[in-house]
């Protein structure tokens, strides 16, 4: 029973290039949300989705990162034009339910690390 | 708005101590509660969760109880091993579509 399945574990880009990292939730979950860790600091929510749907961008800066889940396939968090400041942790996690739903869990993979030079 | 508050880390343990992290919240409604740990170059992993005031959540010997008088959900475990070094996060599932809202973690180190 594979859990959330995140890829690229590790990216480097320059500065100006284009990041893509992609997740795989857990069999049997439609939900997907993203967050970011940056270095020494917690887990920031950026961007929730469910299969074809945008649910919460609230976390998502506005400008370079998108977001998308589409009906086949993994979850995709794109950011373009990277600078040095998106070096971070990015989490992809899923569950079952609907985030809001009591007793929902939501579970992570092991995260992608992007480093800009 | 929602929010979570861990007290602040390193905390150095001797193996075979007890080990206190605090975690208190605010929020509105009822939501549940979490404790994730992240063992160092991996991702996250729950450790143990309860969904309503007095539910206590219990995974490898670390425990937690849902106080809703005290807007608290402390982790504890009586005695700590070596292999439990990690950062723990405290969590509530307290967004606007119920995503998970984090503490700032508390780095944990245990020596031999």
């Amino acid at each position: 029973n594979a859990g959330v399945m995140q890829n690229p574990r590790h990216l480097v880009r320059r500065r100006g290039q284009e990041a893509r990292l992609r997740c795989s939730p857990m069999k049997g979950h439609s939900h997907v949300y993203w967050y970011r860790q940056l270095p020494e600091e917690g887990l920031k929510f950026m961007v929730y989705l469910q299969k074809e749907n945008i649910i919460d961008e609230s976390g998502m800066p506005k400008e370079r990162f998108s977001a998308e889940f589409p009906k086949e396939g993994p979850s995709i968090l794109r950011i373009q034009q990277v600078v040095r400041g998106d070096s971070a942790a990015y989490f992809c996690a899923s569950s079952r339910f609907h985030g809001a739903e009591v007793g929902n869990t939501i579970y992570f993979g092991e995260g992608s690390w992007l480093t800009v030079v | 708005g929602n929010s979570v508050t861990q007290m602040e880390g390193p905390v150095t343990l001797s193996e075979e101590a007890f080990l206190t992290i605090n975690c208190t919240y605010t929020a509105t409604g009822y939501p549940s509660l979490f404790w994730y740990v992240q063992y160092p170059g991996e991702g996250l992993q729950l450790l143990l969760k309860a969904t309503k005031a007095d539910d206590k959540g219990s995974n490898k010997g670390f425990e937690a109880t849902y106080r809703k008088e005290t807007t608290s959900f402390h982790l504890e475990k009586g005695s700590v091993q070596v292999s439990d070094s990690a950062v723990y996060f405290c969590a509530l599932s307290g967004g606007s579509q119920g995503n998970l809202i984090f503490g700032k973690g508390t780095k944990l180190s245990v020596k031999p």
